[in-house]
């Protein structure tokens, strides 16, 4: 069965620094995408950045960078320059397939604050 | 981008009562549309996947007879809740995929239920 692993519950970075999130799955299926959203205190899901099983290169979205590293099975968020608006709650996510419906199985998640 | 609404966005209803949440895609025709269910501190767990004109795929251990979902037409699916208890109460999201083959999802509000 497909996982997702979130082993953060909570980060702290200051603003205008790096911060990295991990996130680390299990699957069989050799055709997985893994998605990374934040969700605010309002509760919307804002997707974030998206990474292929078989892209050659780590996505990068703006400020949000995916460390993917497909032997070790991990695919970690890398927010650069830190601000205030990033403190939420940030899930990891792995699309699931079976029947085909690409399915999406959550993280527990991590909360971040970013400290001014 | 792709817009996809929830109404109402929150709703307290007595013990016992129904309630419905509707789901719907503002600028493209949904295929698939998927519904959520997120406790107070916790990930998202899929509750059921939807495609238009054809019953409902629920997952293990949510009940399809207390959780009614249509996906009537292209743009809209509703979730109803029967026979609503306080442990029902939570936070409902729905997000919609445009293509079958489609990795992306695009996520309602949410709904927040409470029930007294």
């Amino acid at each position: 069965a497909q996982k997702i692993t979130q082993t953060q519950p909570g980060m702290f970075v200051q603003e205008k620094e790096a911060v990295t999130l991990d996130c680390t799955y299990d699957t069989s299926d050799p055709s997985y995408g893994l998605f990374w959203y934040k969700q605010p205190s309002s509760g919307e899901m804002i997707f974030l950045i998206y990474q292929g099983s078989y892209d050659q290169q780590n996505a990068t979205e703006g400020r949000y960078s995916l460390n993917f590293q497909k032997a070790r099975k991990s695919a970690n968020l890398v927010i650069s320059a830190s601000q205030l608006g990033d403190s939420a709650m940030y899930f990891c996510a792995m699309r699931d397939r079976p029947g085909g419906y690409n399915k999406l199985i959550f993280g527990a998640g991590t909360r971040l604050a970013v400290h001014p | 981008g792709a817009v996809v609404s929830q109404h109402p966005s929150w709703v307290i209803c007595k013990s016992g009562t129904s309630v419905k949440i509707e789901c719907r895609s503002l600028d493209f025709q949904a295929t698939t549309m998927f519904w959520y269910r997120q406790f107070p501190k916790q990930s998202l767990m899929l509750m059921a996947t939807s495609n238009e004109g054809s019953k409902a795929t629920y997952e293990q251990g949510v009940e399809k007879d207390k959780f009614l979902i249509n996906h009537a037409s292209l743009t809209l699916s509703t979730l109803t809740v029967t026979s609503a208890h306080p442990e029902d109460s939570s936070f409902y999201i729905c997000s919609a995929r445009e293509l079958a083959e489609s990795y992306e999802q695009y996520f309602g509000p949410g709904t927040r239920l409470t029930v007294t």
